[in-house]
């Protein structure tokens, strides 16, 4: 079984719509991120956590909210989606700090927003 | 601020050739270094890492080395097999912040049979 699951992996949604993106993991890993991967510009983090009750902003959050339900689960949002959120979506997951700490990731969402 | 530069793609190449993607990058301090891998409808995977200046990180064939002095970290592979095809991406962390991945763009290689 995958260490680090992601539902849906597509979806198609209209504009407006309010819609959550989910993140699971077995890995008892603290630290949990969200990314984004748009063609020719790599990923890019939405928000991350590093624990139930640490969470935080990364480059691009706005248009985004986040909820750590648990130490194993992750939540994205769209409150209102827009077209320019669709993208490939990524969940990661990694041990505490230290040099060269490696990030785990999901299969992805495919996300289009029409 | 920091940032990494990949070529770009896509790379065709045959089976058995020698594959490089270059990479180079941007930070104040010591970054550690990171080749990661995507293949087709799947996540990334760390393929291979480096956390100091002259460091070689390998695996599976693959080999890069911290070059502090050019501030690169090209990918290189003697002998590419089908299989290897996939987009890769280059990526560092900052040691104050090492939870803060920086991605290239990503290099997609194609190997033909």
């Amino acid at each position: 079984d995958a260490d680090v699951t992601q539902t849906p992996r597509n979806r198609i949604t209209k504009t407006g719509k309010r819609i959550m993106l989910e993140c699971s993991q077995t890995k008892g890993h603290d630290r949990m991120y969200w990314y984004r991967q748009d063609p020719g510009l790599g990923l890019r983090l939405i928000y991350y956590s590093f624990d139930v009750k640490d969470i935080n902003k990364g480059e691009i959050s706005d248009g985004y909210s986040v909820s750590r339900q648990a130490q194993a689960k992750f939540s994205l949002s769209l409150e209102s989606a827009i077209p320019n959120q669709t993208a490939l979506y990524f969940c990661a997951t990694s041990a505490p700090s230290g040099s060269g700490v490696e990030q785990f990731f999901g299969p992805g969402t495919r996300l289009t927003v029409l | 601020g920091d940032s990494v530069t990949q070529m770009e793609g896509p790379v065709t190449l045959s089976e058995e050739a020698f594959l490089t993607i270059n990479c180079t990058y941007t930070a104040t301090g010591y970054p550690s270094l990171f080749w990661y891998v995507q293949y087709p409808g799947e996540g990334l995977q760390l393929l291979l890492k480096a956390t100091k200046a002259d460091d070689k990180g390998s695996n599976k064939g693959f080999e890069a080395t911290y070059r502090k002095e050019t501030t690169s970290f090209h990918l290189e592979k003697g002998s590419v097999q089908v299989s290897d095809s996939a987009v890769y991406f280059c990526a560092l962390t900052r040691m104050d912040s090492s939870y803060k991945l920086i991605f290239g763009s990503g290099t997609r290689l194609l190997v033909r049979p």
